[in-house]
């Protein structure tokens, strides 16, 4: 059974149209992280909420922002999608209080084309 | 700051033979975990293995291995025996005990198995 479900698989949206993308997760991990990858690249962090508390990595553009409305859900809102952003977005949760830390899982992935 | 590197970019075997690849790693914390990913190309991060940096034994899991050397900083994993299905895009992660949830990503090494 799936535990962490990205919806969509694949997105198209238009240059400049606010897009959303979703996670859920059937872990009730109190940590969720959104992931950029472009082609042959490895992932890179966006941002994770540690339970309620949203953390933002420093070089994500403003363009980019997220909400958590619950434990199970997490969405990545692009508020303005330009070509550059056209790319892999991983979502994945792991469960964190203290030590030791544990492994992150991931869902399947968006696969966003802007066009 | 951490960092994770992968320096075989794509390895290509033959069905059978047996393959490692290089992971080496750079931090200067003394608490922190290592991972194996795999990444299919159907997009999801599978997770393979973790490990503490107090916890150099090697495993064995089927026909995946680790060998974990602080000595070397490095954390290596060989398939035995490889498949088709092996094959895929694999990365080498770090995360620190005291650096909040973030992996830091080797580059990744694309494992092609040829029948």
């Amino acid at each position: 059974d799936a535990m962490v479900i990205q919806n969509p698989r694949y997105q198209v949206t238009q240059f400049g149209k606010p897009v959303t993308l979703s996670c859920s997760q059937t872990l009730n991990h109190n940590v969720m992280y959104w992931y950029q990858q472009k082609s042959s690249q490895a992932p890179k962090l966006l941002f994770h909420y540690y339970d309620k508390d949203f953390n933002n990595e420093a070089d994500t553009p403003d363009n980019f922002q997220s909400r958590r409305p619950n434990t199970s859900f997490c969405f990545l809102d692009i508020r303005s999608p330009g070509l550059g952003d056209a790319a892999m977005y991983l979502c994945a949760t792991s469960r964190r209080t203290g030590t030791p830390v544990f492994e992150a899982f991931f869902g399947q992935g968006t696969r966003l084309t802007v066009v | 700051a951490q960092k994770v590197t992968q320096a075989q970019t794509e390895i290509s075997v033959v069905e059978k033979e047996d393959v490692t690849l290089d992971c080496v790693y750079e931090t200067r914390d003394t608490t922190y975990y290592l991972f194996w990913y795999k990444q299919p190309p159907s997009g999801e991060l599978v997770f393979l293995i973790r490990r503490n940096s107090f916890d150099e034994q090697n495993e064995i899991s089927g026909r995946y291995s680790w060998n974990f050397q602080k000595s070397t900083s490095s954390f290596n994993f060989t398939i035995t025996a490889s498949q088709v299905v092996d094959s895929a895009v694999y990365f080498c992660a770090l995360i620190l005990n005291n650096a909040g949830n973030m992996l830091t990503f080797g580059g990744g090494t694309r494992l092609m198995v040829k029948p």
